[in-house]
């Protein structure tokens, strides 16, 4: 079974710039979420989709990042203007919506790694 | 969810087993103890996950004390492949998906 995928793996951009990431979560999983890891701390989560709509986006920052789900399959999470605090390393994971298991448990990419300079 | 709080840095050697900590005396009756590892410049991954009895698979044993403050993640034979960032979260088990709260975890090191 293919993992979660995303891209780019590593971004350099200056601030002010904008910036795209790109995640493909794993086939047939209903829910995708976005997380934000900054160094030396755990991911934070960013916004978290069911099929194509939004469940939570109480942490993201909505005045520079937006994300979308069109299909409810690939996801893309935009920052538009970066500052020098997005540096980071971005996370997508996925996991399906078995209502009739315990437990969801949540796959996740390798990410992305934003530089801000 | 419940705060959890976990030492900042153990180490292990390989072939020994690792037992990793972890509080959380404010958890709640309906609140899962859930353990993710984190392997450097990867995603973080499931290791295990429980209720009030202990759990064990194929990756590691966890004990939860009697009155569920505190638990326990045991890596049986560690391998310099187990060094990574140990994270232990507390959560409700709603029956969908739901997020998942990251502290800073236990940064492991298996050493020969």
């Amino acid at each position: 079974e293919a993992g979660v995928a995303q891209s780019p793996r590593y971004k350099i951009i200056e601030k002010r710039q904008s910036v795209a990431f790109w995640c493909n979560p794993i086939s047939g999983h209903a829910t995708l979420y976005w997380y934000q890891q900054i160094l030396g701390q755990g991911p934070k989560l960013l916004i978290q989709f069911q099929n194509n709509g939004v469940v939570d986006d109480s942490q993201l920052p909505k005045d520079r990042f937006s994300a979308e789900r069109l299909k409810g399959v690939d996801s893309t999470l935009k920052i538009q203007p970066a500052k020098l605090e997005d540096s980071a390393v971005y996370l997508c994971a996925s996991s399906p919506n078995l209502r009739q298991s315990s437990y969801n448990e949540q796959f996740f990419g390798p990410g992305t790694r934003l530089t801000v300079l | 969810d419940a705060k959890t709080t976990q030492p900042p840095s153990m180490d292990c050697a390989e072939g020994r087993a690792a037992n990793l900590p972890c509080n959380h005396s404010t958890i709640s009756g309906n609140e899962y103890v859930y353990w993710y590892r984190q392997i450097h410049s990867q995603g973080p991954q499931y290791i295990i996950h429980g209720l009030k009895n202990n759990e064990t698979n194929e990756m590691a044993s966890l004990i939860i004390t009697e009155d569920r403050k505190s638990s326990t993640l045991i890596l049986p034979h560690a391998t310099l492949r187990d060094t990574a960032v140990y994270y232990c979260i507390v959560r409700v088990n709603t029956g969908t998906a739901s997020k998942l709260t990251f502290g800073t975890g236990t940064r492991l090191q298996v050493m020969l």
